[in-house]
C-alpha cells in the first residue's frame, strides 16, 4: 500500500489534456515539495517535474505540475500517442523520515 | 551527461547478502552536491527508496531498510555499492541507482538521472 495514493489508470484520446492525481497528507505533500517521474515499460523512471511545478531541460512545455494542500497534479496537454506510460508522484514524508512514492498510473492513449 | 549502470548478483537465496554495483560514467562520484542513491521497485507496484551516500562516506537510510543495508562510495572506480544482507523474498524486486539532487537529499531533491535497473530475486 503506497504512501501517496494514485488512481491505477487512465486514458485519453490524441490532442486532449488529461490530469493525473496524488493525494498524500500534511506529512508529505503539504509540507514538501512534489516530483513527478515517467517511467515506460522496461525502462527506468525519468524526472518529469521537480519541486511541484518545474520542468528539467528537454520535457515539453506539454506536462505541467499543480499542488494545492495535500494534492498534487500532473496535467498532459496535446496527448500524444508516445506519452502512454505509468507516471509516479514523489515527495518526501517527514512523519516516516523517507522519501514515499505513489503506486503509479498507467496512461493509456486510445 | 552522467550515465549509471547496474551490476551485480541476479538470483540470490533468503539470509543471505545481496552486493550491487553502481558504475558512474560523464561524472564523478566525488562531484559537491550529488548524493548517489538506491531505490528499488516490485515489479508492477511502487518505487522504495532505500538511501544515498555522498562523498566520502555520509549515508542516510530509509528507517525500514536501515540495519540491513550499507551504501559506500569506491572514488577509486568512480563507483558506489549496496549490500542488503538478511534477505527474503519480499526483497525481490528490480533495483535502480541514480544521483540525488541534493548533498543528503533529505526533504528536498528529485533522482535524475537513473540507471536502467537490475532484476534481483530472492528464492530457495
Amino acid at each position: 500500500q503506497s504512501v501517496l495514493t494514485q488512481s491505477p489508470s487512465t486514458s485519453g484520446t490524441p490532442g486532449q489534456r488529461i490530469t493525473i492525481s496524488c493525494s498524500g497528507s500534511t506529512s508529505n505533500i503539504g509540507s514538501t515539495y512534489v516530483y513527478w517521474y515517467q517511467q515506460f515499460p522496461g525502462t527506468a523512471p525519468r524526472l518529469l517535474i521537480y519541486t511541484d511545478n518545474e520542468r528539467p531541460s528537454g520535457v515539453p512545455d506539454r506536462f505541467s505540475g499543480s499542488k494545492s494542500g495535500t494534492s498534487a497534479s500532473l496535467a498532459i496537454s496535446g496527448l500524444r500517442s508516445e506519452d502512454e506510460a505509468d507516471y509516479f508522484c514523489a515527495a518526501w514524508d517527514d512523519s516516516l523520515s523517507r522519501w514515499v512514492f505513489g503506486g503509479g498510473t498507467k496512461l493509456t492513449v486510445l | 551527461q552522467v550515465q549509471l549502470q547496474e551490476s551485480g548478483s541476479g538470483l540470490l537465496k533468503p539470509s543471505q547478502t545481496l552486493s550491487l554495483t553502481c558504475a558512474v560514467s560523464g561524472g564523478s562520484v566525488t562531484s559537491g552536491g550529488s548524493s548517489w542513491v538506491w531505490l528499488r521497485q516490485v515489479p508492477g507496484m511502487g518505487l522504495e527508496w532505500i538511501g544515498n551516500v555522498y562523498h566520502p562516506a555520509h549515508t542516510y537510510y530509509n528507517p525500514s531498510l536501515k540495519s540491513r543495508a550499507t551504501i559506500s562510495i569506491d572514488k577509486s572506480k568512480n563507483q558506489f555499492s549496496l549490500n542488503l544482507n538478511s534477505l527474503t523474498a519480499a526483497d525481490t524486486a528490480v533495483y535502480y541507482c541514480a544521483r540525488g539532487s541534493n548533498w543528503n537529499m533529505v526533504k528536498r531533491g528529485w533522482f535524475d538521472p537513473w540507471g536502467q535497473g537490475t532484476l534481483v530475486t530472492v528464492s530457495s
